[in-house]
């Protein structure tokens, strides 16, 4: 079956770590999207890009890294930069990013500070 | 500029009553609109979107939304609750030249035996 699949699903950092979110899709799409989501604050966009090897900067993008070196594959690092990285995080794709298409999501990765 | 506004941050019904969720949209272009359902600790998933066919969109689980264009509006509704329907719900416009994808803040539905 096609989809986005999220690992891991809970994810424990320790204070000055960096972490790796995965992010894989075999729906062939070109656009994906990192987004946050806290309680009361819907979904804010961290990073997205539109083709491999290119990438930009979304509304909260200070403390986050990711790479785009192959389609189906989109991760993304919390650095120790992002004080407060407790959230839940959700990948996402479109098959372009200047169409009206929808975006699919994954299943989300908890991450919390301990 | 583009934004969207879900009127109502939590909506409380009774099952089987129906159900109202709000939502107005500001955008420069013509938009596409979707409305996205999300359970506890999971992902995203998609109700319905308007992309400039009919106005009145049929989706998933009884759920429909009517665009009107007058109003800048995109309300949510289903003529009689579940319990399984509790859930928060997302309306998101695709606007700008560029389809980048606005969320609003999110309605949480509860339902109420």
């Amino acid at each position: 079956d096609g989809g986005i699949t999220q690992s891991p699903k809970y994810l424990f950092r320790k204070e000055g770590q960096n972490v790796t979110l995965s992010c894989e899709q075999n729906l062939n799409h070109d656009a994906m999207y990192w987004y946050r989501q806290d309680p009361g604050q819907g979904l804010r966009l961290i990073y997205y890009s539109q083709i491999v090897n290119d990438f930009q900067k979304g509304d909260i993008a200070e403390g986050y890294s990711v790479s785009r070196e192959k389609k189906e594959s989109f991760p993304l690092t919390v650095t120790s930069a992002q004080k407060n990285p407790t959230a839940f995080y959700l990948c996402a794709s479109r098959i372009g990013q200047g169409d009206f298409a929808e975006a699919f999501f994954g299943q989300g990765t908890r991450l919390t500070v301990v | 500029a583009q934004s969207v506004t879900q009127l109502d941050s939590h909506v409380s019904v009774s099952e089987g009553t129906p159900v109202l969720l709000r939502c107005n949209y500001s955008s420069s272009y013509s938009p596409s609109l979707f409305w996205y359902v999300q359970h506890p600790n999971k992902g995203l998933q998609l109700l319905l979107k308007y992309t400039s066919a009919a106005t009145l969109v049929k989706g998933i689980n009884g759920f429909e939304a009517e665009f009107k264009k007058s109003e800048t509006s995109f309300h949510l509704t289903k003529p009689s609750a579940h319990m399984s329907d509790a859930a928060e719900y997302f309306c998101v416009v695709g606007a700008g030249n560029n389809r980048k994808l606005i969320w609003g803040l999110g309605t949480s539905l509860a339902v109420n035996p």
